[in-house]
């Protein structure tokens, strides 16, 4: 298994661009979450899904949009993009709600 | 409402130095899980330890340790023997049943271990 697979690793954007977070999973986990990482802080939620067709907001939403037409991919989309939205970005994805996460490797995002 | 501190923000320590990091938990929930989670210098988050709140046997693997204890609401990570490899930041996160899928996340300690 590949395990949570994110892409790209590295991106730098203008204000107001827009782009897509790619995350995919092979382990036929049911819920699968976008974190944000700013510089020196913890993880915060912005979004989740708990299956194929279902979303749901988290902590940290606006600016964000999600999707999750199959088990294995849970894409991040970002519309205009702001400075604000600089961060790292982790996907991560678990089987059962007693599990642990298993996160991706990240995607480093500086808006400028 | 759910919170985890780390009260430590940066640790340092001498190569085979015992060192202990701390968390302490807040949740009005009966169930609940904790977990500690690594991440190095490289950025990934490497989960290391799952403990539900029924369960307050303490566990240890090789040189790490945790000591759970739900009457001062801390879940504790001690690593003994410390190494170089070992310099990272830890994070100790809780999720429990009635607050859905949102795992809250201490934010952070950072532990450097000098040769």
């Amino acid at each position: 298994n590949a395990g949570v697979t994110q892409t790209p690793k590295f991106r730098i954007l203008k204000i107001g661009q827009s782009m897509t977070l790619q995350c995919t999973q092979d382990m036929n986990h049911n819920y699968m979450y976008w974190y944000r990482q700013d510089p020196g802080m913890g993880l915060k939620l912005i979004y989740y899904s708990v299956g194929a067709g279902i979303t749901d907001k988290g902590e940290v939403p606006n600016g964000y949009n999600v999707s999750r037409s199959t088990t294995e991919d849970f894409p991040l989309r970002l519309e205009l993009a702001a400075p604000s939205q600089t961060s790292v970005y982790f996907c991560a994805s678990r089987k059962n709600l007693a599990d642990e996460q298993f996160f991706g490797p990240g995607t480093r995002l500086t808006v400028l | 409402a759910q919170k985890v501190t780390q009260a430590q923000t940066e640790i340092s320590v001498v190569e085979k130095e015992d060192v202990t990091l701390d968390c302490v938990y807040e949740t009005r929930d009966t169930t609940y899980y904790l977990f500690w989670y690594k991440q190095p210098p490289s950025g990934e988050l490497v989960f290391l330890i799952r403990r539900n709140s029924f369960d307050e046997q303490n566990e240890i693997s090789g040189r790490y340790s945790w000591n759970f204890q739900k009457s001062t609401s801390s879940f504790n990570f001690t690593i003994t023997a410390s190494q170089v490899v070992d310099s990272a930041v830890y994070f100790c996160a809780l999720r429990s049943d009635n607050y859905g899928q949102n795992f809250v996340f201490g934010p952070g300690t950072r532990l450097s271990v000098l040769p």
